[in-house]
């Protein structure tokens, strides 16, 4: 079974403070993503990677950035926390599938709360 | 702009009855389509997929049927059982681009007993 695993399940950070969201998946995907889940809003993506050491932006960037080290591991940074990024966030991984599509395993989520 | 729409947020159906939940997209690139279950506090899991060359798909109760004319597609559920209690949402990507997912707003779907 594909395991994407977050590293908190519940997160509460004061204003301004630089925080850190951790995901790992061990199935080998090349392709990583963050998404937010806020209600009525859907799932929206904020970064994605598609290879180590690349990242791309989403949808919704501003205010945050990524990291891929390794190819199992991919971070999300927010640089400075505000109340506006109270969500639940999702990490994905999947494999690249140009010709036949894929389908993107998630995380259990982090339930984000900035104070 | 949302790309891909769900447009009932919330439905409601009685067990052993049809769930019929729709979505409509605009980008007429897309060319994957999927379905995703979500319970509350759990990640997204993968239902039902189609591909753009077909127009429908099924899975034991879950059926997907995709109009690319009218860029819409649909998911039935029959017969709707109690666990199928959660927010569905709809997502499509276009292959070529990394099988990046372009998520619907979400249906809420009770099932009563």
């Amino acid at each position: 079974d594909v395991k994407v695993t977050q590293s908190s399940r519940y997160l509460v950070k004061r204003t301004g403070e630089k925080v850190f969201l951790e995901c790992v998946q061990d199935m080998d995907h090349e392709n990583m993503f963050w998404y937010r889940q806020d209600p009525g809003l859907g799932l929206r993506l904020i970064y994605f990677s598609y290879d180590v050491k690349m990242k791309e932006k989403g949808d919704i960037p501003e205010g945050y950035s990524v990291s891929r080290e390794k190819k199992e591991r991919f971070s999300l940074i927010l640089e400075s926390a505000s109340t506006n990024q109270t969500s639940m966030y999702l990490c994905a991984s999947a494999l690249t599938g140009v010709y036949t599509g894929t389908e993107a395993f998630f995380g259990q989520g982090t339930r984000l709360t900035v104070v | 702009d949302q790309q891909v729409k769900q447009n009932s947020p919330s439905l409601s159906v009685q067990e052993g009855r049809i769930s019929i939940l729709n979505c409509d997209y605009t980008n007429s690139m897309f060319d994957y389509f999927l379905w995703y279950k979500k319970y509350p506090a759990e990640g997204p899991t993968f239902l039902i997929s189609i591909s753009s060359i077909k127009d429908k798909n099924e899975d034991g109760r879950f059926t997907v049927f995709l109009n690319k004319s009218a860029k819409h597609l649909s998911l039935h559920i029959v017969p709707s059982q109690p666990g199928d209690s959660a927010v569905y949402f709809c997502a499509a990507s276009v292959k070529a681009a990394g099988n990046k997912l372009t998520f619907g707003g979400g249906t809420r779907v009770l099932v009563k007993p």
